[in-house]
């Protein structure tokens, strides 16, 4: 079946580590979105990507990097320098810029 | 960023129609109205999309103004499946090169009650 797929759907990770999260579609969309959601709050937008090789920060970048080397991924990492990041990560992609865009699952961080 | 603003909270009775309205006075020519609507601890959930026309679609209505600064979502018949979060959300021409952003709002609850 075609979709997006967030993968884990909860991680564990300790003060001062980096953690990478994945995301993959099988969609062929060449639009990708990273959004944070804390408790109660809408989604805030991190990084996204309208094409191969290229992607653009988003409101709240600081502490996040990215990757886009392949179409089907856009893998998010979480660095040491995010000082909040315990939060519920979503992933998304559409085909086209005003079109329908597809959420994966998310991802729970929590660092202990 | 042009903003929307909702209503933190509705309720609705089951099997009744439920208007959700949306404000967005600074919105752009370009930007196109987006409603989504997300569960507890779900991705959210595309719900339905227009520019300025009426939208439907077999989940919803879309009603736009004709100055475009406000918008109504419709659903025709409230089911208790219904109860989420919906977020009124402006698709944002970043530009021609990198395309467009969706920027969520804190949304709208709606309850719906048998």
């Amino acid at each position: 079946d075609g979709g997006i797929t967030q993968s884990p759907k909860y991680l564990f990770r300790k003060e001062g580590q980096n953690v990478t999260l994945s995301c993959e579609q099988n969609l062929n969309h060449d639009a990708m979105y990273w959004y944070r959601q804390d408790p109660g709050q809408g989604l805030r937008l991190i990084y996204y990507s309208q094409i191969v090789n290229d992607f653009q920060k988003g409101d709240i970048a600081e502490g996040y990097s990215v990757s886009r080397e392949k179409k089907e991924s856009f893998p998010l990492t979480v660095t040491s320098a995010q000082k909040n990041p315990t939060a519920f990560y979503l992933c998304a992609s559409s085909r086209t810029p005003n079109t329908e865009a597809f959420f994966g699952q998310g991802t729970r961080l929590t660092v202990v | 960023d042009a903003k929307t603003t909702q209503p933190n909270s509705m309720e609705s009775n089951e099997e009744e129609p439920v208007h959700l309205p949306c404000n967005h006075s600074t919105i752009s020519g370009t930007d196109y109205i987006h409603w989504y609507r997300q569960l507890p601890s779900q991705g959210p959930e595309y719900v339905i999309h227009g520019l300025t026309s009426n939208v439907n679609n077999r989940m919803a209505s879309l009603a736009i103004a004709e100055d475009r600064k406000s918008s109504t979502l419709i659903l025709h018949r409230a089911t208790l499946r219904d109860a989420a979060v919906y977020y009124c959300i402006l698709s944002t021409i970043v530009c021609m090169e990198y395309g467009n952003k969706l920027v969520f709002g804190a949304g709208t609850i709606l309850r719906v009650k048998s």
